[in-house]
């Protein structure tokens, strides 16, 4: 079956430094694969999405990239700031839509100042 | 931008009585949602799908008697924790597919007493 497994938190950085959120993934198929953000208190906001081998999403200066050879899905950010500060969630599903998500365990970042 | 709307935020009930959850589709029509369930610290699980004008398909381990979901038109999906108690304290968070993939509501915090 299908299952994401992502790197355990809380990661704790200063602000500007470089982050990575390791994430890989066990599907058949060709799944879409998704990072989505959650703010304390709130849902789940799509943070960016690739949908085939190579592809890179990107918003909000996150960066990941779809690696096929490896099936991972590294979350990476240059310079973080203290408003980033969230639970990100390593996610993909089958189709991009129609079929439900399966989610990574999530991992909390908080940056200091 | 797509918009899920998910009441109430909180929700605070004593131990034995009923909560119910809406979720509305504001600007898609959605044949399919999708209701998850997360505890502290942990990720999101994936409780039912419900479908419209059709029963739910609930996973595994998910008592159906106990959490119903109604999903009668094509906007709002319901889900009802029956005859609730402690340990289903939770965060409750309902989700939509569509032509944009995925859109969250912002969730429902339950706490029974």
């Amino acid at each position: 079956g299908n299952s994401v497994t992502q790197m355990e938190g809380p990661v704790t950085l200063s602000e500007e430094a470089f982050l990575t959120i390791n994430c890989t993934y066990t599907a058949t198929g060709y799944p879409s694969l998704f990072w989505y953000v959650q703010y304390p208190g709130e849902g789940l906001q799509l943070l960016l999405k690739a949908t085939k081998a190579d592809d890179k999403g990107s918003n909000k200066g996150f960066e990941a990239t779809y690696r096929k050879e490896t099936t991972s899905f590294h979350l990476e950010k240059g310079s973080v700031q203290v408003s980033d500060s969230a639970v990100y969630f390593c996610a993909l599903s089958r189709n991009n839509a129609g079929n439900m998500l399966t989610f990574g365990g999530g991992t909390r970042l908080m940056v200091k100042p | 931008g797509a918009v899920v709307s998910q009441h109430p935020s909180w929700v605070i009930c004593k131990s034995g009585t009923s909560v119910k959850i809406e979720c509305r589709s504001l600007d898609f029509q959605a044949t399919t949602m999708f209701w998850y369930r997360q505890f502290p610290k942990q990720s999101l699980m994936l409780m039912a799908t419900s479908n419209e004008g059709s029963k739910a398909t609930y996973e595994q381990g998910v008592e159906k008697d106990k959490f119903l979901i109604n999903h009668a038109s094509l906007t709002l999906s319901t889900l009802t924790v029956t005859s609730a108690h402690p340990e289903d304290s939770s965060f409750y968070i309902c989700s939509r597919t569509g032509d944009d993939g995925y859109t969250f509501g912002s969730g429902t915090r339950l706490t029974v007493v």
